[in-house]
């Protein structure tokens, strides 16, 4: 049975603080790993890891993949309280499409 | 559309009685998910649809759940005979199936107390 498991389950730091969150997985059939974060609705898209695009980057977070052990993380700068969410890892088949398999998620406070 | 929609976004029910959840993808996406999300817990698959075909209905919990894509746009997850355990915010996903991208975009979700 695949699994995703996130670390820590919880977090709170201070506004400007950086943050890494943890994933690892696994999976039989391992094509992608997906961050999202969810605030009091919709799962919003961050990233997508693949074996071609093993680190990306937007603004403030970035992400990296380790295909050999089987994890990756999230990094947040410079963090606001805009930032305060759930966030969620998730690895698929097929770039994205079929099932997701999510983990519990990293539920992250951001103090002013 | 400019995202996914679902209705309606809270729904209780008393046990025993049927709900019919509703979910509007975004326009041209080929692929749509529901997934089932427990309160402090992340999103479990529930059934895939590809245009009007259901590929994979394999994380359905039992035979009360029942989702269908008439048209290959909107689609319904419909529960019979709801019990305590259904309560739960069901989210529905959407995606472009194609070689680039391919990540799921969700909808706000439909929360589902039972009574």
């Amino acid at each position: 049975e695949d699994k995703v498991v996130q670390s820590p389950l919880s977090l709170v730091v201070h506004e400007g603080d950086t943050v890494t969150l943890n994933c690892s997985y696994e999976v039989t059939n391992f094509r992608s790993l997906l961050w999202y974060k969810q605030e009091k609705k919709a799962p919003t898209f961050l990233f997508m890891l693949t074996s071609s695009g093993i680190e990306k980057k937007s603004g403030r977070l970035s992400s990296i993949l380790d295909k050999k052990e089987l994890f990756s993380i999230l990094n947040i700068t410079a963090t606001q309280t805009g930032d305060s969410a759930v966030y969620l890892c998730a690895v698929g088949p097929n770039f994205g499409n079929e099932k997701l398999t999510f983990g519990t998620g990293t539920r992250l406070t951001i103090i002013p | 559309g400019a995202g996914v929609s679902q209705s309606p976004r809270y729904k209780v029910a008393k046990r025993g009685q049927d709900v019919a959840l509703r979910c509007d993808p975004i326009s041209g996406h080929v692929s749509l998910f529901w997934y089932q999300q427990a309160l402090g817990q992340g999103p479990e698959f529930l059934t895939y649809f590809q245009n009007e075909a259901q590929l994979d209905k394999s994380g359905l919990p039992s035979d009360r759940f029942f989702a269908e894509r008439p048209e290959g746009s909107v689609s319904t997850l419909k529960i019979q005979r709801t019990q305590q355990e259904d309560s739960a915010v069901y989210l529905c996903a959407s995606s472009f199936t194609g070689r680039r991208g391919g990540e799921q975009y969700f909808g706000p979700g439909t929360r589902l107390t039972v009574t």
